[in-house]
């Protein structure tokens, strides 16, 4: 019930494109989902989160979409650059973020 | 401001020895978090700290592992007779908890037990 399921494990997309990744939990006590960005032999950075009362939050290029029903949430990164070539974790939280999940992460290479 | 800080950013030890490992929170975060990376793998959480409520340890592998903090400053983690899989990354996450669940996390601690 703890676990955050994400997907694809790796990630190929050409300049321009869309890179989606997709995440799904079961414990609906979760209330925060963010995700975390990390170049290698970085920590993780967050770059954008959700909390279950809208569907969809967008900044830039970075759109999460939010499902209640379907336990689901994923990231959608419009006109993909080679800059954004790293590794991409979605987790999950409640309790204020005592109880704190992560993904296991989706490599993304953004071929030039 | 500063970020989370780390040290030392790598460590190399002998197998059977001790280690310990420092975080430096943001000043003002009450929360902070300890995770495990091992190579290409996700974040493995280890122990939770908030205020002064009592650590959340469930994340800890083994009785080797322990981790302290002192009041919402510094913490430390340390790991008895370190053993061949302890070998990772480990990551220290500050957060304030009044402004939501943003963790920041520091730029890691490389461990390899040779």
């Amino acid at each position: 019930q703890q676990q955050v399921k994400q997907s694809p494990q790796s990630l190929i997309v050409q300049k321009g494109g869309i890179s989606i990744i997709n995440c799904a939990y079961e414990n609906t006590a979760f209330d925060y989902f963010p995700w975390y960005q990390q170049f290698p032999g970085k920590g993780p950075a967050l770059l954008i989160a959700i909390r279950p009362d809208v569907s969809e939050k967008k900044e830039g290029r970075f759109t999460i979409s939010f499902n209640k029903s379907a336990k689901q949430f994923s990231l959608h990164i419009m006109d993909s650059q080679p800059g954004d070539s790293a590794t991409y974790f979605c987790a999950a939280s409640y309790n204020y973020g005592q109880n704190f999940v992560f993904g296991p992460g989706t490599r993304l290479s953004v071929l030039p | 401001g500063a970020g989370v800080s780390q040290s030392p950013s790598n460590k190399v030890t002998e197998k059977g020895k001790d280690v310990e490992l420092r975080c430096d929170p943001i000043s003002g975060h009450t929360a902070l978090y300890w995770y495990r990376q091992r190579l290409g793998q996700g974040l493995e959480f280890l122990i939770y700290f908030q205020g002064n409520s009592a650590p959340d340890k469930s994340g800890l592998p083994s009785d080797r592992f322990s981790a302290e903090r002192t009041g919402e400053s510094v913490s430390t983690l340390t790991i008895q007779r370190t053993q061949q899989e302890d070998s990772a990354v480990y990551l220290c996450a500050s957060s304030l908890i009044r402004r939501g669940d943003e963790q920041y996390f520091g730029p890691g601690t490389r461990l390899t037990v040779t």
